[in-house]
Parts: C-alpha cells; structure tokens; sequence
C-alpha cells in the first residue's frame, strides 16, 4: 500500500532552536496537512498545502509542499518549551475519495 | 473546534463481545472518518462515509463495520472484540467538498481484555 516515510522519528532541541522535518512518499498527493498531537487528545490541524511549491505559514510554523508532489517539510522557528508534542504530516490521495494516509509522527522535545 | 464529540472516551471490554463507537458532529459536514492510532503506525483508516448510508472501507477495515444513518452520527462496530483491536479510536470530518481539511474528535481509548 501507499506509505507516507516521515523524518526523523524524534528529535531533542533546544529551546530557541529552529526545527525542520519533512514527509516523502513514492506517490504523488494532491493536499498535504500537517498536525500535532498532545498526548491524551486528537491531532490539530496545523497547516494545509494545496499547491506544489506552495508554502505557507502560521506564527512560527511555515510548511512546503513539494514541486514534485511526492514530499512536504515544516519548520518551527524558534522553538518553546509548547511545541513538544507529535507532528504528523498526512497526505490526500489523488483519487478524488477525500481519504488521505499518515505519516508515522516526529515526537518533538525541547529542553528548556 | 470541529464540532466533533466521540462516546464513550474509555471503554475496557472483554474478548468476543460486540462494541459501538460513536461519533458526533453538529456542523453537517458531508465526509465523516474512522481511525485508529497504534504506536509505531501513525493513524490508519479504518471506514469513512461520503453521505448518508455512503460509507467506503479504508486500510485496516476487517472486523470493523459502520453505519451512518443520519448525517450526524457515525458508529464504528466491532462485532467480536479481538485483543488486537485494542487501540485508541478517531472519529474524523472533512469540512466541505471544497476544502480538504480533517479535523479530528478528542478520541476513544479502547481496551480489550
């Protein structure tokens, strides 16, 4: 089946620090999402991707979508002590079905 | 906020007994999704529903059956609880046919015993 491989796993950082991940698959997606996770609650909708080049950001998040339809990368800026969590990106499969598959999470930590 | 409430939250069961989860949404959005999420596998699909009684399998969909019978509510079934259906259960909603953002309910947290 189609798989999203998302990188890396986990990471410590810094507080301050910028962060970078990303998500690529061999398919091709025509939305990528990106979602964090607290423990304990349902993913947040952090950020949505329509376009391949598209980037966009919100606050201190800014998130590609990939030229070549097959990947997507987010950033956190100056990471906080809040950000810890797990960042799942998920891709919308082009079949027009609105189904879309995940990746298996980059559990964030920052030291203060 | 999505407008999504799940039933139960938690729920301990034993081996071989039928179980429903319920999801809710007051919003009236067309597409509606099951998940479950399991260490080491991200969030897989198990059901989702395009309308009314328009319901379609996902990935990991044997063992499970939903039903959708008002536009509202979405219920995930498991008719013969196995060990391995353990898990922790997310109901979903894609806002509009012309938006393709999900957002996700808080979860159930199921343990079958």
């Amino acid at each position: 089946g189609q798989q999203l491989n998302q990188s890396p796993q986990s990471m410590f950082i810094q507080e301050g620090e910028d962060v970078s991940m990303n998500c690529t698959s061999s398919s091709i997606f025509n939305t990528w999402l990106w979602y964090k996770q607290d423990p304990g609650e349902g993913p947040v909708l952090l950020i949505a991707l329509y376009k391949a080049g598209e980037l966009t950001s919100n606050g201190r998040l800014t998130a590609q979508f990939g030229i070549t339809r097959k990947d997507s990368f987010l950033n956190i800026s100056a990471s906080i002590p809040s950000d810890v969590g797990i960042y799942f990106c998920a891709g919308q499969l082009t079949s027009g079905t609105y189904k879309y598959i995940f990746g298996t999470g980059t559990r964030l930590k920052v030291l203060a | 906020d999505a407008g999504i409430t799940q039933s139960p939250r938690h729920k301990v069961t034993e081996t071989g007994t039928p179980v429903t989860l319920r999801c809710h949404q007051t919003e009236n959005h067309r597409y509606m999704y099951w998940y479950r999420q399991d260490p080491g596998h991200g969030l897989r699909l198990i059901h989702y529903s395009y309308g009314v009684k328009d319901t379609d399998k996902g990935e990991v969909s044997d063992g499970y059956s939903v039903s959708r019978s008002k536009t509202e509510d979405f219920l995930l079934t498991l008719e013969s609880a196995t060990s391995s259906q353990t898990s922790v259960y997310f109901c979903a909603i894609t806002r509009s046919s012309s938006s393709y953002e999900q957002y996700f309910g808080p979860g159930t947290r199921l343990t079958v015993t």
